[in-house]
């Protein structure tokens, strides 16, 4: 049981590049959310899917796009990288977004620099 | 807009010593508020707290709600170097988790 993955672990990218952040988690979780964590920042909400065939915005959208595969995994794509996108990127899942208990289990986290 | 406010921002206290960090909050359709300890990598989690004036314990760590006032309190007694973490405070509510910016909190010998 290896909870929720995240690839790449680190990223450099230039100004202008793409590419896509995967995540996987096998909790049969119905909720998948991405979070930025920047200094002095916390974690701020990017985008989530309350399940399967949905997303939604989260508070900082903008230059991001998600795609919710299937149950199991969701990916952020960033289709043309910019310097204010340097941050790390947690991934996480929770059971159900209606029932109380909206505890979310956290991957790894993947360090992105973009120059 | 939901709102979760820390405090403090950071506290740097000796090995053994109690301390509180704050959190308050302002959201539309509470569920839940949650305290995660983040170190060297993800979050994890420590405790949910829904009904006001129930106290959550673990080990030196204890944790409550009032729903009222709308703020939590996170307790660390006899804190030792390995409590030195980012402590974040999330509120769920219909949807998603709004965190705070965190308290790093730093025990020193």
């Amino acid at each position: 049981n290896a909870g929720v993955t995240q690839t790449p672990k680190f990223q450099v990218l230039k100004t202008g590049q793409s590419m896509t952040l995967q995540c996987a988690q096998d909790m049969n979780h119905n909720s998948m959310y991405w979070y930025r964590q920047d200094p002095g920042m916390g974690l701020r909400l990017i985008y989530y899917s309350a399940s399967e065939g949905t997303t939604d915005k989260g508070e900082v959208p903008n230059g991001y796009n998600v795609s919710r595969l299937n149950k199991r995994e969701f990916s952020l794509r960033l289709e043309s990288a910019a310097p204010s996108q340097t941050s790390v990127y947690f991934c996480a899942s929770s059971e159900e977004v209606r029932y109380v208990s909206n505890e979310q289990f956290f991957g790894p986290g993947t360090r992105l620099t973009v120059l | 807009e939901d709102k979760v406010v820390q405090s403090p921002l950071s506290l740097v206290v000796h090995e053994g010593d109690t301390v509180t960090l704050n959190c308050s909050y302002e959201v539309t359709n509470f569920r839940s508020l949650l305290w995660y300890k983040q170190e060297k990598k993800a979050p994890t989690f420590l405790f949910m707290l829904t009904s006001s004036g129930i106290e959550k314990k673990s080990g030196r760590l204890s944790s409550i709600l009032d729903k009222k006032e709308l703020f939590s309190i996170l307790n660390i007694t006899a804190t030792q170097t390995g409590d030195s973490a980012i402590y974040l405070c999330g509120v769920g509510t219909a949807s998603k988790l709004t965190f705070g910016t965190g308290t790093r909190l730093q025990v020193t010998l």
